[in-house]
């Protein structure tokens, strides 16, 4: 299976910070790879397919880039409604696989 | 725009087994796959197998391979995921998800239901 491992963990911000995850997948993955937020008690949400595709009515503040090994999600200016929990995840390969998650907290 | 609706809660005895729904309205149903996804408390995302529909053959995680069965009812549009000999491990909640797609069997899980908790507990 392939292994995605996300960095950091946890992350603390404040509103309006740039933000940004990594995800390393363990071996070249082309741009098979999306990015989804879950927030506490709900199913997560799609929001960059593709590595660099934005979901259609997320907003712009989100974006996502990279291809092969390295990814990078990025939020531009930090909202108090993006405190969530983000995941990677490859679809290159059966099974698909998720990165262990960045918890997203404000400062 | 496809919705899942998935069934209630599940307390469940070890070694015994759990059948959780997810009925998908409004949208194409038979040419998308259902895949299911699986959270334990405080934890990630773990893929479990999916199907697609028209099709009928499921593929499944090796973890899982011959203890869970997915199967999807296209006359109701409804996927099943089926998981037996169940142990406290299994305590997760459980949700399906849709590929977005057609006739693919994995990519980007554009849609979600509203999970499914399956608590294990003698």
């Amino acid at each position: 299976d392939i292994q995605m491992t996300q960095s950091p963990s946890s992350l603390s911000a404040s509103v309006g910070d740039r933000v940004t995850i990594t995800c390393q997948a363990s071996q070249d993955i082309s741009n098979y790879l999306n990015w989804y937020q879950q927030k506490p008690g709900k199913a997560p949400k799609l929001l960059i397919y593709d590595a660099s595709n934005l979901e259609t009515g997320v907003p712009s503040r989100f974006s996502g880039s990279g291809s092969g090994t390295d990814f990078t999600f990025t939020i531009s200016s930090l909202q108090p409604e993006d405190i969530a929990t983000y995941y990677c995840q490859q679809y290159d390969n059966l099974p698909p696989t998720f990165g262990q998650g960045t918890k997203l907290e404000i400062k | 725009q496809v919705q899942l609706v998935q069934s209630g809660a599940e307390v469940k005895k070890p070694g015994s087994s759990v059948k959780v729904s997810c009925k998908a309205s409004g949208g194409t149903f038979s040419s998308y796959a259902i895949s299911w996804v699986r959270q334990a408390p405080g934890q990630g995302l773990e893929w479990m197998g999916g199907i697609i529909p028209i099709f009928g053959t499921a593929n499944y995680a090796q973890k899982f391979q011959g203890r869970v069965t997915i199967t999807a009812d296209e006359s109701t549009s409804t996927a099943y995921m089926e998981l037996s000999s169940l142990r406290s491990e299994d305590t997760a909640v459980y949700y399906c998800a849709k590929a977005s797609g057609e006739m693919a069997t994995i990519g980007a899980f554009d849609i979600w239901g509203q999970g499914t908790m399956v608590t294990v507990s003698s």
